[in-house]
């Protein structure tokens, strides 16, 4: 039970280039959500998935979209990369529901510069 | 708006001594609170959560207090130890209309000094 994975662990864009993040998760959990942490700051939720062909915006998707065709991935698409988009990304995954507290699990993270 | 804040960006403990760690919130639809703990090039982890029907849980070193009157939750460790020494995250449990988000404190760095 590998928990949640996360591709590359470490990348360097150029202003404008395009890449995917990849996640995967083994956990068979109908939630996934895509985070990035900026320095000295709390996690900011940018979208997330409360099941397979079900996306949402979180607090902050400009630049970013997603897909989910599977329960197991969910994929962060970055186009046209910006300086404001350097961060750490984590995907997270959880059952989420009314019954459960919520709990996340994070994979190890991407740290991204974009020169 | 910050509904979660962690006012302490880092706190320095003696190692044996207690350890904690305050949070603070705004909303009170949250209906669960859960403190993660992340280590230098990891994802956070799970650490010990509170419902907002009870004032006190407890796991072995760690226990959770939280106080709805004045809109607070602390974290103790007793005793710390220099494993503790982490990144601990605060968050919150947002009510169904928001899809059970968990909205974030900003972290507090504890260093355990031996």
């Amino acid at each position: 039970n590998a928990g949640v994975t996360q591709t590359p662990k470490f990348r360097i864009l150029k202003i404008g280039q395009s890449m995917t993040l990849q996640c995967t998760q083994d956990m068979n959990h109908n939630y996934m959500y895509w985070y990035r942490q900026d320095p000295g700051m709390g996690l900011k939720l940018i979208y997330y998935s409360v099941g397979a062909g079900i996306t949402d915006k979180g607090e902050v998707p400009n630049g970013y979209n997603v897909s989910r065709s599977t329960t197991e991935d969910f994929p962060l698409r970055l186009e046209l990369a910006a300086p404001s988009q350097t961060s750490v990304y984590f995907c997270a995954s959880s059952y989420s529901s009314g019954r459960e507290d919520g709990t996340q699990y994070f994979g190890p993270g991407t740290r991204l510069t974009v020169l | 708006d910050q509904q979660v804040k962690q006012n302490s960006p880092s706190l320095s403990v003696q190692e044996g001594r207690i350890s904690i760690l305050n949070c603070d919130y705004t909303n009170s639809m949250f209906d669960y609170f859960l403190w993660y703990k992340k280590y230098p090039a990891e994802g956070p982890t799970f650490l010990i959560s509170i419902s907002s029907i009870k004032d006190k849980n407890e796991d072995g070193r760690f226990t959770v207090f939280l106080n709805k009157s004045a809109k607070h939750l602390s974290l103790h460790i007793v005793p710390s130890q220099p494993g503790d020494s982490a990144v601990y995250f605060c968050a919150a449990r947002a009510p169904m209309d928001s899809n059970y988000q968990l909205i974030w404190g900003a972290g507090t760095k504890l260093i355990i000094k031996p």
